[in-house]
């Protein structure tokens, strides 16, 4: 039968403008996330993380927001350049190892 | 510092062999963890090793095993290859203990025809 690939939800933002990317996690007891970006043909690359006893950090044009009630991350990026054209992954960790639960992606695309 | 390295970049099999994927971490980190990314499944945790031992699997049958050497390098294994397993497998490399973060190698694309 055919398969089905996950439907990756896409951000259309113009260059300038402030992003938002959203993320819904999974297991309440993790207790750090984590943002990557990916591009094509290249491995996740490391954006800024959270531990689950801060509700805000912020990086170099990214905050991540996490709102433990509901089970919610953000990631906005500031001034959207086509270089953070990419796919956006949250991940959340709930044990002592390495384990890393990835959510389905959102892929951002910058336009001039 | 070097990076996460993975060996090959790109691999084609057949259906029914066996291939080994290898992953360097980065100096220093004792723990490498492999993830299979597919557009079906996106990223899925394979398992982790932390100084020579698996101490975390994920929910993949027995055709996929891994070990680490002493030098914290890591492979991983795929007996009986099937067409499902054309994936992107990634290794992610970390210190494995306290607050530790995970950097990830570019990833290895195998495609099983």
């Amino acid at each position: 039968g055919e398969s089905v690939g996950l439907h990756l939800p896409t951000l259309s933002v113009q260059e300038g403008d402030n992003s938002i990317i959203n993320c819904a996690y999974s297991n309440s007891a993790s207790d750090y996330f984590i943002w990557y970006k990916q591009e094509s043909g290249k491995g996740p690359q490391f954006i800024i993380d959270i531990r689950s006893n801060m509700d805000k950090r912020q990086g170099q044009r990214v905050t991540v927001l996490l709102n433990k009630t509901v089970k919610h991350l953000s990631l906005q990026i500031a001034a959207t350049q086509p270089g953070d054209s990419a796919v956006y992954f949250c991940a959340e960790k709930a044990d002592s190892w390495g384990k890393l639960q990835f959510g389905a992606g959102t892929q951002v695309v910058v336009t001039p | 510092k070097a990076g996460v390295t993975q060996t090959p970049r790109y691999l084609i099999k057949t259906r029914g062999q066996q291939v080994t994927l290898s992953c360097s971490p980065i100096s220093g980190h004792r723990s490498v963890s492999w993830y299979q990314q597919t557009p079906g499944q996106g990223l899925q945790f394979l398992f982790e090793y932390f100084s020579e031992t698996q101490r975390n699997k994920g929910n993949f049958p027995g055709r996929f095993s891994g070990r680490q050497f002493s030098n914290s390098r890591s492979e991983m294994n795929v007996s009986t290859l099937e067409l499902g397993d054309s994936a992107l497998y990634l290794c992610a490399s970390s210190t494995g203990t306290g607050l530790f973060s995970y950097t990830f190698g570019s990833g290895t694309r195998l495609t099983v025809v």
